[in-house]
């Protein structure tokens, strides 16, 4: 595979279930991130790692919980959410976190929260 | 805060004619403006992009044009085509190198 893959596409979750968000990229990059994408409003950025390491926690609630054990595999750790943590998760990559890397976009996790 | 303001929200337009996105951007350190496109299912790639020692920058049948002092820049679309039909988002780049995004733009290509 190329690109950026994401899994599952679709998941439905109680509030009290604990599932998990997997993203895996095949190019090479050094850097990737988690986004919430919710209707009409602007991409939200979670978290960014660069070689392994967080870099950035934008105030995300603590029921979500990131983790990256290598520089191609990211995932997103969810537990106890709320409704209006219903959205579009998407992950992607990039070759650096410096200002003008292209971020590659996975197709993202429509998430509902019932 | 940072923030980027897109408009409009939603944009139709009859096959061939132009479109034209617009966005400021309140961040006067801003240096990096991309324009990504979402189509349904897919998550968004990049388009076009702008750096700010540049005013305008082309390609094929899409263009940017940045304003620094205004703070604005936009996207330009001309003959458009069924398969521009997408959501467009543009992004400034702020503390951190992270993007600060727009709120996107529904583009609609009318037959």
């Amino acid at each position: 595979e190329t690109g950026v893959t994401q899994t599952p596409r679709h998941l439905v979750m109680g509030m009290t279930n604990k599932k998990s968000l997997k993203c895996e990229q095949h190019l090479g990059h050094n850097a990737m991130y988690w986004y919430k994408q919710s209707a009409k409003k602007p991409l939200e950025l979670m978290f960014v790692y660069n070689f392994k390491e967080q870099t950035e926690n934008n105030s995300v609630p603590s029921r979500f919980s990131p983790e990256c054990p290598n520089s191609s595999h990211l995932f997103l750790h969810l537990h106890t959410l709320q409704p209006e943590d219903s959205a579009l998760y998407l992950c992607a990559s990039s070759q650096d976190t410096s200002e003008g890397y292209e971020q590659y976009f996975g197709p993202g996790t429509r998430l509902t929260v019932t | 805060g940072e923030n980027v303001e897109q408009h409009p929200s939603t944009l139709s337009v009859q096959e061939g004619d132009s479109a034209v996105i617009k966005c400021t951007y309140s961040d006067s350190a801003s240096n990096y403006f991309p324009w990504y496109k979402q189509e349904l299912g897919k998550g968004p790639q990049l388009i076009i992009d702008i750096r700010s020692n540049v005013g305008e920058k082309k390609d094929q049948r899409i263009a940017v044009t940045l304003n620094k002092t205004a703070k604005h820049f936009s996207l330009h679309i001309t003959e458009t085509q069924p398969e521009d039909s997408a959501v467009y988002f543009c992004a400034a780049s702020g503390s951190n190198y992270q993007l600060i995004w727009g709120a996107g733009t529904k583009l609609i290509i009318k037959p």
